[in-house]
């Protein structure tokens, strides 16, 4: 059974930038079955979703995060990771990795694993 | 992007009545909608996707209805483990995947 774990620190400067790593167990990211997502909640708002990438790299991201985030895969380790410069406040939120199992014009069956979350938070 | 509306806010109900969740599109979504199940400090879960197919191990208390822009999550016979907030999401238009506000399910 998949499983899917957050790391990378707690907290965070302003205007720096934000790294989180998602290590998957019990699946491969190099599956072509699956899309590899971050989607985040910041304390009393609701779930933002922020990007996701593919067993081959390609990505998709938020136009409202575009300018700032990268995704990237490291198959060898089975992990993939987000990127966030120049965060501010507004960036302060439970962050969470998912599987999103899709091929895309073909089928979407869903977010069907996530992690945890890790708390991170922005401030000096 | 599509603007999902999730109502109400917050929904009260007893343990072993019914819940009754709305979640609205924008504009059209087909069939592209899952429901999640939230509880602080956990993991999100998958309940629906396209709009009414349970994922795997979700009892069939849960069930999902609607096309197009209305969409409803009905808890039948709610236990003690369902009061959460709930999160309708539409997959139909990206970027990006966009979700509902939620609704917090509590103790009446």
């Amino acid at each position: 059974q998949a499983q899917l774990q957050e790391s990378g620190p707690g907290l965070v400067k302003p205007s720096q930038t934000l790294s989180l790593t998602c290590t998957v167990s019990g699946a491969s990211v190099s599956s072509g079955s699956y899309y590899w997502g971050w989607i985040r909640k910041p304390a009393g708002k609701g779930l933002e979703w922020i990007g996701r990438i593919s067993h081959s790299g390609s990505t998709n991201y938020n136009p409202s995060l575009r300018s700032r985030v990268t995704l990237s895969l490291d198959t060898s380790r089975d992990q993939f990771s987000l990127k966030l410069t120049s965060v501010t406040a507004a960036d302060t939120a439970v962050y969470f990795c998912a599987r999103e199992e899709a091929s895309p014009g073909l089928y979407n069956y869903g977010m069907d694993v996530w992690g945890q979350g890790i708390t991170v938070t922005v401030s000096s | 992007e599509i603007v999902m509306t999730q109502s109400p806010g917050t929904l009260s109900v007893s343990p072993g009545e019914t819940a009754t969740l709305s979640c609205r599109a924008s504009q059209s979504v087909r069939s592209n909608l899952a429901w999640y199940q939230h509880k602080p400090g956990q993991a999100p879960r998958l309940l629906i996707y396209g709009v009414s197919t349970r994922a795997t191990g979700i009892p069939a208390r849960f069930s999902g209805s609607g096309s197009g822009t209305e969409f409803t999550l009905t808890i039948n016979s709610l236990q003690s483990e369902d009061f959460a907030d709930y999160y309708c999401q539409q997959y139909y238009n990206w970027p990006p995947w966009t979700f509902g506000q939620g609704t917090k399910v509590e103790v009446k």
